[in-house]
């Protein structure tokens, strides 16, 4: 059990490009949680699974954020077209579920956006 | 409107002194209440959580207090070492959606030497 991982660690990407970012969770960990923090404030909650079903999304995210968990293994986030605005640290978190509500974190993706 | 409300927002101690971090909440469908600890760069690290059926809880040098009553609850960290110089985060579980996680704005905590 290696914890949850994040790839990559940094992206920057001009305005209006698309980027995806991909999570793996620890094993057996079947809630995936996306979160977005921006500098000086703590997370923000965006998305979270289910296994492969996704339960909640959060008004921050709009239609330009999708993502996706297929087979409830790891999951990916989508930015399309992206904006300034976006430029965050994307954090994901797993949980094993079951009313086991621990979050374990990854290193998380630093979104810079010219 | 912020769900959790953290204070201070920063704090400075001196090596082996007790900081106190505090969080408010208003939501009494709250069930689940961990703190994190975070380096720059890193992602948050869970460092203890309590449930709403216990006053206190401790784990090492890190001890939450809660008072239900009042809808606050603490992080105490114990003999404060430099390396304990982060920011920290409390957050709250549940409510209308009970798996959603909402988090507290942070204290940066600098312990001197």
């Amino acid at each position: 059990d290696t914890g949850v991982s994040q790839d990559p660690r940094h992206k920057i990407t001009k305005r209006g490009q698309n980027v995806t970012f991909r999570c793996d969770p620890i094993s057996e960990h079947n809630r995936l949680y996306w979160y977005r923090q921006t500098l000086g404030q703590g997370p923000e909650f965006l998305t979270y699974f289910q296994n492969e079903a996704q339960l909640e999304k959060s008004r921050l995210l709009s239609d330009r954020f999708s993502a996706e968990r297929p087979k409830g293994s790891f999951s990916t986030l989508e930015i399309q077209r992206t904006e300034q605005g976006d430029s965050a640290m994307y954090l994901c978190a797993s949980s094993l579920g079951s009313g086991r509500y621990e979050q374990y974190f990854g290193p998380g993706t630093r979104l810079t956006v010219t | 409107q912020q769900q959790v409300k953290q204070s201070p927002q920063s704090l400075i101690v001196q090596k082996g002194g007790i900081p106190i971090i505090n969080c408010a909440y208003e939501n009494t469908a709250f069930d689940y209440f961990p703190w994190y600890q975070q380096f720059p760069g890193k992602g948050p690290a869970l460092l203890i959580a309590i449930r709403p059926d216990v006053s206190e809880k401790k784990e090492g040098r890190f001890t939450i207090s809660f008072n239900k009553s009042a809808k606050q609850f603490s992080l105490h960290i114990m003999d404060s070492q430099p390396g304990d110089s982060a920011t920290y985060f409390c957050a709250a579980r549940g409510g209308l959606n009970f798996n959603k996680f909402y988090f507290g704005s942070g204290t940066k905590l600098n312990v001197k030497p």
